[in-house]
């Protein structure tokens, strides 16, 4: 079974919509950590927001939250006010604490385009 | 300050040769991950160092693949009589310590085996 499932391959946004990029995980692990990361299209993989499966309130930076719902098993990335540059493939992944090799298991992604 | 430096960006070899693939990590950082990006796989964790020491080398695809890092600082991935299916974009990471929330990336080097 997949740990991070991002159901959609593609999106296209209007400019100044927000936008809601889909994120399930599958861990037994009771601490782990959810992740978002844009990789345009220069490839450089660029770090967006961090949630712990610990923490209480949803993460927010900026123009980004994560929609955290523990008990649904969902990581959501909202981004508000969309913009050109946002247009970029979006990346879920997870690191399980407990699971000892620590890298991060990531979705296959969503990529994003953002429409004027 | 500096990010994490790979290099090369790009190296196009021939089937059967061995390749090393370099990683600077971000000054003071001690854990350090090496990911591959494919079209078919999407983006794999190969291994981690924490310091010097690679505690779970389960990830490496095959045992033509080691990696090595000395000195907690640079990292090598060694790729030996590299195959057409080892074409990839190579990503290195790095973070403060483990389980230290976000890690940092590198522009990743583009193997291409002919």
């Amino acid at each position: 079974a997949q740990k991070i499932t991002q159901t959609q391959p593609g999106m296209f946004v209007q400019e100044k919509e927000a936008v809601t990029l889909d994120c399930t995980y599958d861990t037994s692990d009771p601490s782990y950590g959810l992740f978002w990361y844009k990789q345009p299209s220069s490839g450089e993989m660029i770090f967006l927001i961090y949630q712990g499966s610990y923490d209480q309130q949803n993460a927010t930076e900026g123009r980004y939250s994560l929609n955290f719902q523990k008990a649904r098993k969902s990581a959501n990335l909202v981004i508000s006010a969309s913009q050109l540059g946002d247009s970029a493939m979006y990346f879920c992944a997870m690191r399980e604490v407990g699971g000892g090799a620590d890298g991060l298991t990531f979705g296959k992604g969503t990529h994003l385009i953002i429409q004027p | 300050g500096a990010g994490v430096s790979q290099s090369p960006s790009n190296k196009v070899t021939e089937k059967g040769k061995d390749v090393e693939l370099r990683c600077d990590p971000i000054s003071g950082h001690t854990a350090l991950y090496w990911y591959r990006q494919s079209l078919g796989q999407g983006l794999e964790f190969l291994i981690y160092f924490q310091g010097n020491s690679a505690p779970d080398k389960s990830g490496l695809p095959s045992d033509r693949f080691s990696a090595e890092r000395t000195g907690g600082s640079v990292s090598t991935l060694t790729i030996q009589r590299t195959q057409q299916e080892d074409s990839a974009v190579y990503l290195c990471a790095s973070s403060p310590g483990l389980a230290a929330g976000e890690q940092f990336f590198g522009p990743g080097t583009r193997l291409t085996v002919l």
